[in-house]
């Protein structure tokens, strides 16, 4: 069966700091891959996706850069946080178009 | 672009069924239906999916009608552990990624 994981579970960091989050899928090969963010209350808002190695398309322009440096590995950055950039991201996958996704189990990140 | 509509919130009670409904008018003919639940800190889990017509598995029914301009998610005997923010998906109708919008949902709160 497919598993999907994602780390760290929580994060606090200030302002000005470095991020990476790290997202990898088990079980599958050549999926399609999401970065979600989500504010308190909010629902989610797409952010990255890469349906290959190396392809990334983004959906809003920001602070933030996804990387897929490997078939079942997607990476999500930042160079310097902004206090919007706090918020639960969540990392998806799913097999093709009009397939469900699955989520991971998200992290959640405090800047300060 | 596909966009839904829900009612923000519903209230229901133990053993009770709940339907939720979703209004999607401008569904495109290739563009499937999703429905999501998620609890608080836990990324979305796919319930059910479908094109036309009534979709059912062990959690819920989907009944969509011949337009497909609405779909109603349908929740037999509800219990307190489906408080949950439930989420209807359309896709965009268009190249490879579809059924990746999500909208503020349908916070339901069982009560005992």
């Amino acid at each position: 069966s497919q598993t999907i994981h994602q780390w760290p579970a929580t994060l606090v960091q200030p302002v000005g700091s470095p991020l990476s989050l790290e997202c990898t899928v088990e079980g599958t090969s050549n999926p399609n891959l999401y970065w979600y963010r989500q504010a308190a209350g909010r629902g989610l808002q797409l952010l990255f996706y890469s349906v290959g190695i190396g392809q990334i398309s983004s959906e809003v322009p920001q602070n933030l850069s996804a990387s897929r440096p490997q078939d079942r590995q997607f990476i999500l950055s930042s160079k310097k946080l902004l206090l919007s950039d706090s918020g639960f991201y969540l990392c998806a996958w799913r097999r093709g178009f009009n397939q469900p996704q699955h989520f991971g189990d998200g992290t959640r990140l405090s800047i300060l | 672009l596909a966009k839904t509509t829900q009612p923000i919130s519903m209230d229901s009670y133990e053993g009770q069924e709940v339907n939720i409904t979703c209004s999607h008018n401008n569904i495109a003919t290739n563009d499937y239906i999703t429905w999501y639940q998620q609890f608080p800190s836990q990324g979305p889990r796919f319930i059910i999916q479908g094109y036309k017509t009534k979709v059912t598995n062990e959690v819920a029914s989907l009944f969509i009608p011949a337009d497909r301009k609405s779909s109603t998610l349908s929740l037999p005997r509800v219990s307190l552990s489906d408080t949950a923010v439930y989420y209807c998906l359309v896709g965009v109708g268009t190249g490879s990624q579809g059924n990746l919008i999500f909208g503020k949902g349908t916070k339901l709160s069982v009560k005992p």
